[in-house]
């Protein structure tokens, strides 16, 4: 067990809609990332939180967005919802800023019909 | 620039057998290397990882070789076992809160 809690587990929505991912980091984790992971582009590099702030950010869509809380848990929120979204999603977390995601969750695999 | 280009994209060993998984790289500035061990239904789990100032590194039954010219860095699973069937990403980055760039991964299947 990697520590990282991410729900929910799988989702199913249509086209247009919205949704929030949920990550809660392994506890003392600092770092939170966000990736996509799809088929044909392997593990896409979304967004980097540090202790509440943003990090770095990767090929995040601007339909995509993401926090984290004083709590250090964080949301990704998706809009606008196309057929290509459709993918998992992972959080991953670690100690420090540097770069490196040490403890993934399970993932949400999000489905758009 | 940026990529990590990760081969093969699919690998079938015998029980008992090394596989091997090989990654090259472009961006002269990593100097992270790690890999990525993922099963079905889970996330990726840090496996092991070098960085350039060593040619090798040696954990269990897992290496990574490193060619600082070529660009090069490979996985070996010495006495591959059922149990190491999973997908293996490699992935690249540097110093300095850089993210990691991740290769495509490679499924690894080990049959008895």
């Amino acid at each position: 067990d990697s520590g990282v809690t991410q729900t929910p587990k799988h989702l199913i929505t249509a086209t247009g809609q919205r949704v929030t991912l949920r990550c809660s980091p392994r506890s003392g984790d600092l770092s939170v990332y966000w990736y996509q992971q799809s088929l044909d582009q392997g593990l896409q590099f979304l967004i980097q939180y540090y202790n509440g702030e943003e990090r770095a950010k990767g090929n995040i869509l601007e339909r995509f967005s993401a926090q984290q809380f004083p709590d250090l848990h964080s949301e990704l929120n998706l809009s606008s919802l196309e057929l290509g979204d459709s993918a998992l999603y992972f959080c991953a977390s670690s100690v420090d800023s540097l770069g490196t995601p040490l403890h993934f969750g399970n993932g949400t695999r999000l489905t758009v019909t | 620039q940026q990529q990590v280009k990760q081969s093969p994209q699919s690998l079938i060993v015998q029980k008992g057998g090394i596989s091997i998984i090989n990654c090259a790289y472009e961006n002269t500035a990593f100097d992270y290397f790690p890999w990525y061990q993922q099963f079905p239904g889970k996330g990726p789990a840090l496996l092991i990882a070098i960085r350039p100032d060593v040619s090798e590194k040696k954990e269990g039954r897992f290496t990574i070789s490193f060619n600082k010219s070529a660009k090069q860095f490979s996985l070996h699973i010495m006495d591959s076992q059922p149990g190491d069937s999973a997908t293996y990403f490699c992935a690249a980055g540097s110093s300095g809160n850089t993210p990691l760039v991740f290769g495509k991964g490679t499924r690894l299947s080990v049959i008895a």
